[in-house]
């Protein structure tokens, strides 16, 4: 089956700095990957979806200075944290989509990262 | 836009009974997916049904199926023989071509008692 990795799994980091956590799709090519945003016993939030070459699109009230993505192959995708504060720690999910033929393309899911700011 | 709406924030099922999480959405495409996912405490996001709107035939896989009402707009999720690696969250989603995203619910948290 398809495989998305994410790197890290788990980030601490001092407030004020940047992060960037990578999503990869190991055995497809992935023309758009998704990224999404969980709190502790909360849904799936969506944040943007990112096409490869392209501008990523940022959902209502997602700060894109602030979740930086970038989809530099058809396999990569990162999202960069940047200036990280207490707020943003969180549970980081990115999902990829395989370029297939048919109407529907699955979403597969990386194992997610957890940032949490001091 | 698309809604979907989980009314139950947890479940409770005793180990091999058989237990149905709800859900209804909502959306003005015709063209639509609905799926329901299996979060465990790991956090990885699991395929658990997939069912196309277009098909009136209500998906199964082993003891997973749904009751796919389409005019009630109501996807609900019967686990029979429940195991206790069922524990989990588990979300209902939407997804339309013309959207290009899936729509989460806000999960059923399932527990399996011994």
């Amino acid at each position: 089956g398809a495989v998305v990795s994410q790197h890290p799994s788990r980030v601490i980091c001092k407030s004020g700095t940047s992060v960037k956590i990578e999503c990869r799709s190991l055995d497809f090519q992935a023309t758009t990957m998704f990224w999404y945003r969980q709190f502790p016993k909360q849904s799936l939030m969506l944040m943007a979806t990112s096409n490869e070459g392209s501008k990523a699109t940022y959902e209502q009230g997602v700060e894109k200075d602030k979740f930086l993505i970038n989809h530099a192959s058809l396999t990569l995708s990162t999202l960069t944290v940047t200036s990280a504060h207490p707020e943003d720690s969180s549970f980081y999910i990115c999902s990829a989509n395989p370029w297939t033929p048919s109407s529907y393309n699955e979403q597969f899911f990386g194992p997610g990262t957890r940032l949490t700011v001091l | 836009a698309q809604t979907v709406t989980q009314s139950q924030p947890e479940m409770s099922v005793q180990e091999a009974e058989t237990v149905t999480l709800s859900c209804t959405y909502d959306t003005s495409e015709s063209d639509y997916y609905l799926f329901w996912y299996k979060q465990p405490p790991s956090r990885q996001m699991i395929l658990v049904i997939r069912q196309e709107a277009y098909k009136q035939q209500n998906a199964t896989e082993n003891r997973f199926s749904v009751n796919f009402q389409k005019a009630a707009k109501s996807f609900s999720l019967k686990i029979s023989d429940s195991q206790l690696g069922d524990a989990a969250m588990y979300f209902c989603a939407s997804y339309t071509n013309a959207g290009n995203m899936l729509t989460f619910g806000g999960g059923t948290r399932l527990m399996v008692k011994p």
